[in-house]
């Protein structure tokens, strides 16, 4: 599918193991950040997000944790499942200034494949 | 969460042509977005679709390759005008999710293919 990512990084685990999605974001302005979850030929999927003013967000069996200080965002999957499978983007948004309400910059993207 | 749709949800078209996305929401949003995804690459933003007056475009594209139309609270259109195979790539559309969340979903793509 189009989602062959010859130059997105990759992860692969087997089902039942922990999956860790790491992500770099650039601006330290940013205020608000969303993972998605993009399977191959569908939009991109709301999974989580975290404010700037927290560490650690939970969900069902995902937790997304921001490190402000070095400006790193990851995305932990407990026990993965196959349907897992797909390419993750984490999201940063700059937040309401006034010209850059809404605007989100997305990362490169993580392949994760899951084996059964 | 708002539902997006896109139509149409593939094409193919010839070089010179243009072609227009429409991107319905099923509730009233405020701000409404155009991404570009080539293929195995992450999401680029083209323009914030403004309802009332003309879209604000990011750098790298302009009005005259990329008119958007936002006539209401729930709809917008993308063009793709005089289309080259550069073009071919997916165009998403997406929306906040109501007044007092900065939260974005997405439709579903429309994949475009120029010969």
């Amino acid at each position: 599918g189009e989602n062959v990512g010859l130059h997105l990084p990759t992860l692969s685990v087997q089902e039942g193991d922990n999956s860790i999605i790491n992500c770099a974001y650039s601006n330290s302005a940013s205020d608000y950040f969303i993972w998605y979850k993009q399977e191959s030929g569908k939009g991109p999927q709301f999974i989580i997000d975290i404010r700037s003013n927290m560490d650690k967000r939970q969900g069902q069996r995902v937790t997304v944790l921001l490190n402000k200080t070095v400006k790193h965002l990851s995305l932990q999957i407990a026990a993965t499942q196959p349907g897992d499978s797909a390419v993750y983007f984490c999201a940063e948004n700059v937040g309401s200034d006034g010209t850059s309400y809404g605007k989100l910059t997305f990362g490169q993207g993580t392949i994760l494949t899951v084996h059964p | 969460s708002a539902v997006i749709s896109q139509k149409p949800s593939r094409d193919i078209c010839q070089r010179g042509t243009s072609l227009t996305i429409q991107c319905q929401v099923d509730s009233q949003v405020t701000m409404m977005f155009w991404y570009r995804q080539q293929p195995g690459q992450s999401l680029t933003l083209i323009a914030t679709a403004n309802q009332g007056s003309e879209a604000t475009y990011e750098s790298g594209f302009v009005i005259d390759k990329f008119p958007i139309s936002r006539p209401n609270l729930t709809f917008s259109t993308l063009t793709v005008s005089n289309m080259s195979p550069e073009d071919s790539s997916i165009y998403l559309c997406s929306a906040d999710g109501g007044v007092g969340t900065d939260t974005q979903y997405f439709g579903p793509g429309t994949r475009l293919t120029v010969l």
